[in-house]
């Protein structure tokens, strides 16, 4: 069964830091490339980040969180990472982790979100 | 970046009649779309992908259609379990893979 278990989040202050993390099971953690989706409260969903497979995963980001959150894994763990830092109220979310399929079409590739976790909860206030 | 615009963002149906959702993309996505369902205090599970192709283990009463810039998800006869917000997502141009802003759909 394929699970997904995020961590980490909690109340900081703004401009603070956090890290969040999620831990897989049930499939080849490697072999898929990962997401990080947020929801605000009352709102509706926001990629946030991605990363590829292989060592040096290719990692993209939200124009929202640029240059604030580092998204890394570490595949001898089964483990995804947000790192976010220079946080602010706008960042309050739950955050999700989930795997993303590819399809492959027309001579490319299209992802899709099939497992999620069940979100950990980031709060930036004073 | 491309624009979802999901109608309604409310809809009223009773149990067991059809409910019939919309997503407009602002160009082109071609068939990579899908349709999320999330329940309050759950994360979104996936129903269709590819506009048209159900996830594994969905009901066969959803039924997702369109391309290019119309999607529909149908739900043939609303159980009350499927009372929930639905979101679609365009896959075509990555990244991101912009959402809609959801569509709730509540008891009538």
């Amino acid at each position: 069964e394929v699970q997904l278990v995020e961590s980490g989040g909690g109340l900081v202050q703004p401009g603070g830091s956090q890290r969040l993390s999620c831990v897989a099971s049930g499939f080849t953690f490697s072999d898929y490339e990962m997401i990080w989706v947020r929801q605000a409260p009352g709102k509706g969903l926001e990629w946030v980040s991605s990363i590829s497979t292989g060592i040096t995963g290719i990692m993209y980001y939200a124009d929202s969180v640029k240059g604030r959150f580092t998204i890394s894994r570490d595949n001898t763990k089964n483990s995804l990472y947000l790192q976010m830092n220079s946080l602010r109220a706008e960042d309050t979310a739950v955050y999700y982790c989930a795997r993303a399929f590819k399809v492959y079409s027309g001579g490319y590739y299209y992802r899709y979100f099939d497992y999620w976790g069940q979100g950990t909860l980031v709060t930036v206030s004073s | 970046e491309i624009v979802m615009t999901q109608s309604p963002a409310t809809l009223s149906v009773s149990p067991g009649e059809r409910a019939t959702l919309s997503c407009r993309a602002s160009q082109s996505v071609s068939s990579n779309l899908a349709w999320y369902q999330q329940k309050p205090g759950q994360a979104p599970r996936l129903l269709i992908y590819g506009a048209s192709t159900r996830a594994t283990g969905i009901p066969a009463r959803f039924s997702g259609s369109g391309s290019g810039t119309e999607f529909t998800l149908t739900i043939s006869s609303l159980q009350s379990e499927d009372f929930a917000v639905y979101y679609c997502q365009q896959c075509n141009t990555w990244p991101p893979g912009t959402f809609g802003q959801g569509t709730k759909v509540e008891i009538k």
